[in-house]
């Protein structure tokens, strides 16, 4: 079974440009967890989608982030546009949807860093 | 969802035990501690989770106290690969609940 999947692993693009990060969860995985991590802070939630829904965006940061699951399959997360304080690492995760939690599983992240 | 409280960092020899302590005091009777690691460079990766009972996996082994506020995720034969940080996490027991991480433990393996 292919794990989630990121691309692309790394990216650096200047202040005021944008930049797409993509997420391909497990196969058959209905729910799908956005995260990031910037350097020196803990990981913090972003939003979850359930299965093309977002289920919970408590955790986006402002409007300079636009998350879509379209046909609930693979996910994007555009940064649009990008600053200095948006850096460091973007996660994705999935999870079975099966009427009770099950375990996300998380994929290796794409770091991000702006100049 | 409940908070949790981890020592900041532990040390452990290669093939010994380490025994990672969690607190959760405040813990609600429908949530479940979940344990993740962090290896640098990498994902969070699911390590083990647990209600009530203790449970082992081809992992670890996860030991909740009977009053549940406590628990150890335990390695039984460190490895230098185990080097990581480790997160205990309290879930709420509802389908597509998202993980809250904390500060974790930075465990260090050494030879």
């Amino acid at each position: 079974e292919a794990g989630v999947t990121q691309f692309p692993s790394h990216s650096v693009i200047e202040k005021g440009q944008t930049v797409t990060l993509r997420c391909d969860p497990i196969s058959g995985h209905d729910n799908l967890y956005w995260y990031r991590r910037v350097m020196g802070k803990e990981i913090k939630f972003l939003l979850h989608f359930v299965k093309e829904s977002k289920q919970d965006e408590s955790g986006m940061p402002n409007n300079r982030f636009l998350a879509e699951r379209t046909g609930g399959t693979y996910s994007t997360l555009k940064v649009q546009p990008a600053e200095l304080e948006d850096s460091g690492v973007y996660f994705c995760a999935s999870s079975q949807d099966l009427g009770y939690n099950s375990p996300l599983h998380f994929g290796n992240g794409t770091r991000l860093t702006v100049t | 969802d409940a908070k949790t409280t981890q020592p900041p960092s532990m040390d452990c020899a290669e093939g010994r035990a380490a025994n990672l302590p969690c607190n959760h005091s405040t813990i609600s009777g429908n949530e479940y501690v979940y344990w993740y690691r962090q290896i640098h460079s990498q994902g969070p990766q699911y390590i083990i989770h647990g209600l009530k009972n203790n449970e082992t996996n081809e992992m670890a082994s996860l030991i909740i106290t009977e009053d549940r506020k406590s628990s150890t995720l335990i390695l039984p034969h460190a490895t230098l690969r185990d080097t990581a940080v480790y997160y205990c996490i309290v879930r709420v027991d509802q389908a597509g609940t998202a993980l809250i991480f904390g500060k974790g433990t930075t465990l260090s393996v050494s030879s």
